[in-house]
């Protein structure tokens, strides 16, 4: 699998865009790229999933360019309540088992 | 659409007792994963379940551990004999078979061994 480095912690302030960069670069061909968002005391929560150039959601974006050794997680006007750990990871569901190896996340904290 | 269900959502268990937990995967989906979360730490994946098969137990302890997905009922996940360091918190997840590349997770069972 994929490993994946991000950063271990970002702060910003509400109405902000907070941009995530996660770096993989020994990405597969079939690998897909998956963000989770995790609040304390609560199981991981799908954000959005991307194979290449750009994805966006009502919750985020997600930015892929073309060699796909990196992606951005882009949030839009923050608010203190995306405080949590965000998860970057890849896989294609099919090797290794479907087990998705969780690295360390990154910790965003909103301030007012 | 009920997501993924987990019960109990806090477990005390006594060193040398026996835990219990339980899955129940979203609706349609017969994919099911465990992974454990201790403090400050991403998950560690466990076991990964189809129905009445276990796929990959890679990550399970190779004692005091199992884990069933039976063709009717939730997935268990069971822990013999538990110890302090087994206290964690423990998520199911699940996937429909058309696509495996995303798994929803449930709220978790927080296991506290005393």
């Amino acid at each position: 699998l994929a490993k994946t480095t991000q950063p271990i912690s970002m702060d910003s302030y509400e109405g902000q865009e907070v941009n995530i960069t996660c770096s993989h670069n020994n990405i597969a061909t079939n690998d897909y790229i998956t963000w989770y968002q995790q609040f304390p005391s609560q199981g991981p929560r799908f954000i959005i999933q991307g194979y290449k150039t750009k994805v966006t959601n009502e919750v985020a974006s997600l930015f892929i360019p073309a060699d796909r050794k990196s992606s951005t997680l882009s949030l839009p006007r923050v608010s203190l309540s995306d405080t949590a750990v965000y998860y970057c990871l890849v896989g294609d569901g099919k090797a290794a088992g479907n087990k998705l190896t969780f690295g360390g996340g990154t910790r965003v904290l909103v301030k007012p | 659409n009920a997501g993924v269900m987990q019960n109990p959502r806090h477990l005390v268990r006594r060193r040398g007792q026996e835990a219990r937990l339980r899955c129940s995967p979203m609706k349609g989906h017969s994919h099911v994963y465990w992974y454990r979360q201790l403090p400050e730490e991403g998950l560690k994946f466990m076991v990964y379940l189809q129905k009445e098969n276990i796929i990959d137990e890679s990550g399970m302890p190779k004692e005091r551990f199992s884990a069933e997905f039976p063709k009717e009922g939730p997935s268990i996940l069971r822990i013999q004999q538990v110890v302090r360091g087994d206290s964690a918190a423990y998520f199911c997840a699940s996937s429909p078979a058309k696509d495996l590349k995303t798994q929803y997770f449930g709220p978790g069972t927080r296991l506290l061994v005393l």
